[in-house]
This record gives structure tokens, sequence and C-alpha cells, in this order.
């Protein structure tokens, strides 16, 4: 069974760093990709960006470019965001999902990430 | 910026057939785009339901149903359950890059 299993709930505060994870389960890791989406609290679906994971190739959306990182290692199955500075509208959930050609269909349950002084 | 744009709410009686759509900042939307169509209910993550244009995956109900329609892509829910009232997004491939459109609310009433 396909499943992308993400890393919980964090708290930060604004300019502390932080990493997330998202750890495939029962497929080929390194032959589809992994794209992030963040969910503001109360709004719609925004597309981040999204890494293959067998050589690392990413692309980010223009709105996040220079924001976050994405990553993967992919000897444990994991792909990666983050942030090396939290500002409060940071504050969300944060989904990755799993990208064959042309098509989105296993999900992570999301982490929320709260980012408060 | 690209900008895809759905309609911000639509309301459904039980029964009744509803079509949802998705439009592009660029112009017309062509099967080029591989529209994705997600259903996402409160407190819980986005479930996908369409991909390219018009495949359903393995678990989608058979009412709902993916096409192009008058330069848009579109979700044509017919037979609607309770169960359909959800916000639904619709996602287009522009090269590298996604774009999810701004939601729909659909309302069962």
């Amino acid at each position: 069974e396909v499943q992308l299993v993400q890393s919980g709930a964090e708290v930060k505060k604004p300019g502390e760093s932080l990493k997330i994870s998202c750890k495939g389960f029962g497929y080929s890791f390194t032959n589809n990709w992994i794209g992030w989406v963040r969910q503001m609290p109360g709004k719609g679906l925004e597309w981040m960006g999204i890494i293959y994971p067998i050589d690392s190739i990413t692309t980010y959306s223009p709105s996040f470019q220079g924001q976050v990182t994405i990553s993967a290692d992919k000897s444990i199955s994991t792909a990666f965001l983050q942030w090396s500075s939290l500002k409060s509208s940071d504050t969300a959930i944060y989904y990755c999902a799993r990208r064959t050609a042309s098509d989105y269909d296993y999900w992570g349950q999301g982490t929320l990430v709260t980012v408060s002084s | 910026q690209t900008v895809v744009t759905q309609e911000p709410s639509l309301t459904v009686s039980p029964g009744g057939t509803v079509t949802l759509t998705c439009a592009s900042s660029t112009g017309a939307v062509t099967s080029g785009y591989y529209p994705n169509w997600f259903q996402q209910k409160p407190g819980q993550a986005p479930r996908a339901l369409i991909y390219s244009t018009s495949n359903r995956h393995s678990w989608t109900p058979g009412r709902f149903s993916g096409s192009l329609l008058g330069g848009k892509a579109a979700l044509t829910l017919s037979g609607v359950q309770p169960e359909d009232e959800a916000e639904y997004y619709c996602l287009l491939f522009y090269g590298g890059v996604q774009v999810f459109g701004g939601g729909t609310r659909l309302t069962v009433l």
C-alpha cells in the first residue's frame, strides 16, 4: 500500500529554522516526484515545488523560490521541506504528495506548522 | 503570475448534477495542461479524483467525471450525494510548474 507519512506538528518562533519530512512507503520512492503544497488557515491549496528523488532535480513555484528549500534523501525514502528563518506568515498546513507523470495521486496527512512569538 | 480560476461556490440538490470549471489566465485549457481535480473535506488532506483531464483513480466514484468544456477544464458530478459536500480544487501543469485553482466550495442542499 502506497503511503506518505509526514512528520509531526511544529511550534516555532519567528526567525527559527525548521525542516519537516515526508517518508514514502509501498512504492519505488526514487521513481516518482514528490511535491509540496501549502494551505494557510482557512485558505486554498498552493503548489510550492517539487523534487525528483533519484537526482534531486527541483522546481519551485516563483512564489516560493528562495523562501524554502526542498530536498530528498533517497536512501531513506524521505523528502524534506525546510526554512532557514521562519515568519509568522509561514503558519500553515504543509502537505506532500506523490506525483507520477501527470497525476498527484497519494498525499501525506499534512504537517501543521505554527510560527508565533 | 499565472492564475487559475474556479467558481468560489456552487450549490446543488441531492441527486442533481453540477459542473465545476477551471480556467487559465494564459488562455484555453487543453489536455496538455493535464488537469487534475481534488476533493478536500474539513480537517482532511486533499484526495485525488481525476487526472489528465478525464482519468479516474481506482477509488473515484463513477459519478465524478472530468472533461474540457468551452476552453476550461471541467468536473461534473452526476447524482450528487450528501457526502460530496466539500471543497474542490483543480491543478494545471505549466511545464515544470503546477498551479492550483482557488477552489470551489460545493454545498449539497
